[in-house]
C-alpha cells in the first residue's frame, strides 16, 4: 500500500530552526513535493525533489533520500507567519500525488 | 508562479440543490486538473483527475454521478455537486498542471468552501 508518515504537530520558537521529517511508501516514485497550508486556505507549493540531496530555497530547504523513502523540510529563521500545516506529498508511478495529513507547526514568540 | 482561480470562494445552498464550482488557469494551459476535498483537520483527498477533452477519472468511493466534472477547455474545469446534502459540506480545491512530468509543479486554486443547509 501507499502511505505517508509525518509528525502530527510540532512546536518551535520564533527565530529558531525546525526540521519536519517525512517517510513514505509509494508504488513507484516520481519525486516528492512539500506544500504549506494555512488554516482555511489552499496549499501553496514550497519545493519539489526528484534526486537525492538537499535543495535550498531561501529560508526553506528540502532533502530527499530515495533509497530510504525519506524526506525532510528544514525551516530556518522561523517567523510567526510560518505557523501552518506542512504537507509531504510523494508522486507515484502514475504521477498521482499521495497526500498525508500534514504536520501542524506552531511558532511561539 | 502560475495562477489558478477558483470561484466561488464561499457558497451556501439548500439541501437538494446543485452547486457548480469553476477552476480556471489564468496564464497557462492546464492539460490536467485535479479536484480535491478536504474535511476539517484532515488531509487533502483526491476526488478525480480530469484531462482536457476526456472524461474524468474518479477515485474509488467518489460518485461520478454526484460530482460531475467537466474539463471542456485547457483553461477551465468545473465541478458540479448535484443534489447536495449536509454531508457534502467541505472545502473543495482544484489544482492544475501543464504537465507534471515536465514542470514538476502543481498550482492550486484558492479553494471553495461549501456549506449545505
Amino acid at each position: 500500500g501507499q502511505n505517508i508518515d509525518q509528525p502530527t504537530e510540532m512546536t518551535a520558537t520564533e527565530g529558531a530552526i525546525v526540521q519536519i521529517n517525512c517517510t513514505y511508501q509509494t508504488s513507484g516514485f516520481n519525486g516528492l513535493f512539500w506544500y504549506q497550508q494555512h488554516a482555511g486556505e489552499a496549499p501553496t507549493f514550497l519545493s519539489y525533489n526528484v534526486l537525492d540531496g538537499l535543495e535550498e530555497k531561501g529560508r526553506f530547504s528540502s532533502f530527499l533520500s530515495r533509497s530510504k523513502g525519506y524526506s525532510y523540510l528544514l525551516l530556518k529563521e522561523l517567523q510567526m507567519k510560518d505557523s501552518a500545516s506542512y504537507l509531504c506529498a510523494p508522486m507515484d508511478s502514475n504521477y498521482q500525488l499521495i497526500w498525508g495529513a500534514g504536520t501542524k507547526l506552531i511558532i511561539k514568540p | 508562479g502560475a495562477v489558478v482561480s477558483q470561484h466561488p470562494s464561499w457558497v451556501i445552498c439548500k439541501s437538494g440543490t446543485s452547486v457548480k464550482i469553476e477552476c480556471r488557469s489564468l496564464d497557462f494551459q492546464a492539460t490536467t486538473m485535479f479536484w480535491y476535498r478536504q474535511f476539517p483537520k484532515q488531509s487533502l483527498m483526491l476526488m478525480a483527475t480530469s484531462n482536457e477533452g476526456s472524461k474524468a477519472t474518479y477515485e474509488q468511493g467518489v460518485e461520478k454521478d454526484k460530482f460531475l466534472i467537466n474539463h471542456a477547455s485547457l483553461t477551465l474545469s468545473t465541478l458540479t455537486v448535484t443534489s447536495a446534502h449536509p454531508e457534502d459540506s467541505s472545502f473543495y480545491i482544484c489544482s492544475a498542471t501543464s504537465g507534471l512530468a515536465d514542470t514538476g509543479e502543481l498550482f492550486f486554486g484558492e479553494g471553495s468552501r461549501l456549506t449545505v443547509l
